[in-house]
């Protein structure tokens, strides 16, 4: 079947503004986890969802950041009043979910805030 | 906490020779797993090799294959007959072996040109 997808593909906002990042998962992955890759890093960990909830959220830098998944699918990544720092390639993954099992990746969403 | 070491910034390899990219972690866990990912321009990042920590044999994936010392915390990953469409970065990446423990720690990356 398909792979993760994200849309936008890229997304440019100015610096205040708000701005949501959306990720569909691989068709019956139950576990769905988002990264934050800045430039010349790593990725790093900001959430993970295991259906509908989140199961680990220790990763999101600060209350401007919060992710949602309500029907246990899509997920939504939504950035409040968005800072030149937030700028980077946002990741999302996703998986069957049980513990041997491999995160598949998306493309990403590079956010630029200006 | 986990940390994963990628000191090769940037490597290169001649087309059909072999290269080995290194990788040390810290942990304190026994059972985890090892990951090397591959990142092309178009940013998705794509599974290149996986091993089990209790696995004391070397995984290997066609002409990729890993040097898993688990006592010296090392991990590296070598490719064969390296190819022009092995160019990308690689990550190397860790995760505990704890039920419903899902978060993955990254390295920094390393940059491999190939030279045709």
């Amino acid at each position: 079947g398909a792979g993760v997808s994200q849309t936008p593909s890229n997304k440019v906002t100015e610096k205040g503004k708000y701005v949501e990042l959306r990720c569909d998962p691989i068709s019956g992955h139950t576990a769905l986890y988002w990264y934050r890759q800045s430039l010349g890093q790593g990725p790093e960990f900001l959430i993970y969802f295991q259906g509908t909830g989140a199961a680990d959220d220790s990763g999101l830098p600060n209350d401007r950041f919060f992710a949602v998944r309500p029907e246990g699918s899509v997920s939504t990544l939504k950035i409040q009043r968005t800072e030149r720092g937030d700028s980077a390639v946002y990741l999302c993954a996703s998986s069957l979910g049980r513990d041997t099992d491999t995160q598949y990746f998306g493309p990403g969403t590079r956010l630029t805030v200006l | 906490a986990q940390t994963v070491t990628q000191s090769q910034p940037e490597m290169s390899v001649q087309e059909a020779e072999t290269v080995t990219l290194s990788c040390t972690y810290d942990t304190s866990e026994s059972d985890y797993y090892l990951f090397w990912y591959k990142q092309p321009p178009s940013r998705q990042m794509i599974l290149v090799i996986r091993q089990e920590a209790y696995k004391q044999q070397n995984a290997t994936e066609n002409r990729f294959s890993v040097n898993f010392q688990k006592a010296a915390k090392s991990f590296s990953l070598k490719i064969s007959d390296s190819q022009l469409g092995d160019a990308a970065m690689y990550f190397c990446a860790y995760r505990r072996a704890l039920g419903g423990y899902q978060k993955v720690t990254f390295g920094t990356g390393t940059k491999l040109q190939v030279i045709p």
